[in-house]
């Protein structure tokens, strides 16, 4: 079945010690997202990617980049995780989105990140 | 602006109907859409309307959406236990492009 997948579903790391989180999709979708979700609040958009044009939310901070080397694979980098950022971060996919309808979000499972 | 709130919590009985209610303020969006979330785990896209619907009915999943009042609604017929869940509504921000959520609608389903 086609897909979002998103590795590792739990990660751990430490104050400080930079991470990465990954997500791919079988969907074939050319947008990809990464939103952040603390508990009991809804999703926060971090940044997405149309193709390779990278588009990052005026409130998302420097602490948190983005690659996406392919259509298929995103990646999260968190270089310096605070305690703050412990949450679950979702990555979500599209097919297009500029000027066109159905621009329907189709969510992977999550990786929750606890900071020590 | 761009709020979308939701109460926060719901109780039912199995067996009863759930309606979950959803206000948002951009006049503008062409798409609302119910995501279901439950613990521990990402969204679960439920159902979406167009904005020039009023209504859209999927199995025991109805929507009703009243663009007047910026009102937009999800109604679960037969309430079962394994509904139990967070769920959101969204908007599609025309504007920025971008989905915004809601505050979330904790849903409990008791025996």
């Amino acid at each position: 079945d086609a897909m979002v997948i998103q590795n590792p579903r739990y990660q751990v790391t430490q104050f400080g010690k930079p991470v990465t989180l990954s997500c791919s999709q079988t969907l074939n979708h050319n947008v990809m997202y990464w939103y952040q979700q603390k508990s009991s609040q809804a999703p926060k958009l971090l940044f997405h990617y149309y193709d390779k044009d990278f588009n990052n939310e005026a409130d998302t901070p420097d602490n948190f980049q983005s690659r996406r080397p392919n259509t298929s694979f995103c990646f999260l980098d968190i270089r310096s995780p605070g305690l703050g950022d412990a949450a679950m971060y979702l990555c979500a996919t599209s097919r297009d989105r500029r000027g066109r309808t159905a621009d329907t979000q189709y969510f992977g499972p999550g990786t929750r990140l606890t900071v020590l | 602006g761009e709020d979308v709130e939701q109460s926060l919590f719901l109780s039912v009985r199995e067996g009863d109907s759930s309606v979950i209610n959803c206000t948002y303020t951009d006049s503008s969006s062409t798409y609302l859409y119910w995501y279901k979330q439950e613990p521990g785990a990402g969204l679960q896209l439920l159902t979406y309307i167009f904005s020039n619907m009023d209504m859209k009915q999927d199995q025991r999943l109805t929507v009703l959406l009243n663009k007047k009042d910026k009102h937009l609604s999800l109604r679960i017929a037969d309430t079962q236990t394994g509904d139990s869940a967070i769920y959101f509504c969204a908007e599609l921000n025309t504007g920025f492009q971008k989905l915004v959520f809601g505050t979330g609608t904790r849903l409990l389903v008791s025996p």
